[in-house]
């Protein structure tokens, strides 16, 4: 059966370390990869769409990379702040709608 | 722009109560919009995909009779939770697809609507 497995419920690091996200897959093979930040008690919102052509992607202090061979996705926050602090999911095309990983959340200490 | 409105936000209600949740699409049109349901700590499930104009696609497990959906109108769907029960609380969310215009695949999310049936 298709599996999405994000590698860690919880993660905490230190303001201005980089966070490293790990986004896993099997039996898929998606066109394209996203990434959407949840807030407590809110939706998700988009933040970075990666294709099975690209190998990395950036926005502002966010990089993810997608392998095809390894089946996996890694999300990069650089320098990262407390403002960062919030669950990340990951997301792959099926058919014509989403599925999504659990999540990761994120806590970023002052 | 790709604003997508939900209410209410949060809901109480008697068991045996039917609820609707409200999913608007408010600067874009949505052919397509998709209803999830998240528990605590848990990923979001899709319950079904909203087409504009046609009966609903709901996901293997899902009632279909237990959670009605009406996408009426380009802009608007909904979904009613009819004789609710206390295993239905849980955290509902709505998103669509825009059309043209927009950076394609991206799903829009509403704010969610927080259910609790006592």
């Amino acid at each position: 059966s298709q599996k999405i497995e994000q590698n860690s419920e919880a993660l905490n690091i230190q303001e201005g370390k980089t966070a490293t996200l790990t986004c896993n897959y099997t039996n898929y093979s998606p066109a394209y990869l996203q990434w959407y930040r949840q807030d407590p008690g809110r939706g998700p919102v988009f933040l970075l769409l990666i294709r099975e052509n690209e190998k990395e992607k950036r926005k502002e202090r966010l990089k993810v990379t997608f392998d095809t061979t390894l089946k996996q996705s890694l999300f990069h926050i650089t320098a990262s702040q407390p403002a960062d602090s919030a669950t990340y999911l990951c997301a792959l095309a099926l058919n014509n709608d989403m599925r999504f990983g659990a999540g990761t959340r994120l806590t970023v200490k002052p | 722009g790709a604003v997508v409105s939900q209410h209410p936000s949060r809901v109480i209600c008697k068991s045996g109560t039917s609820v609707k949740i409200e999913c608007r699409s408010l600067d874009f049109q949505a052919t397509t919009m998709f209803w999830y349901r998240q528990f605590p700590k848990q990923s979001l499930m899709l319950m079904a995909t909203s087409n504009e104009g046609s009966k609903a696609t709901y996901e293997q497990g899902v009632e279909k009779d237990k959670f009605l959906i009406n996408h009426a109108s380009l802009t608007l769907s909904t979904l009613t939770v009819t004789s609710a029960h206390p295993e239905d609380s849980s955290f509902y969310i709505c998103s669509a697809i825009p059309g043209q215009g927009f950076v394609k695949n991206i799903q829009y999310f509403g704010a969610g609507t927080r259910l609790s049936v006592l």
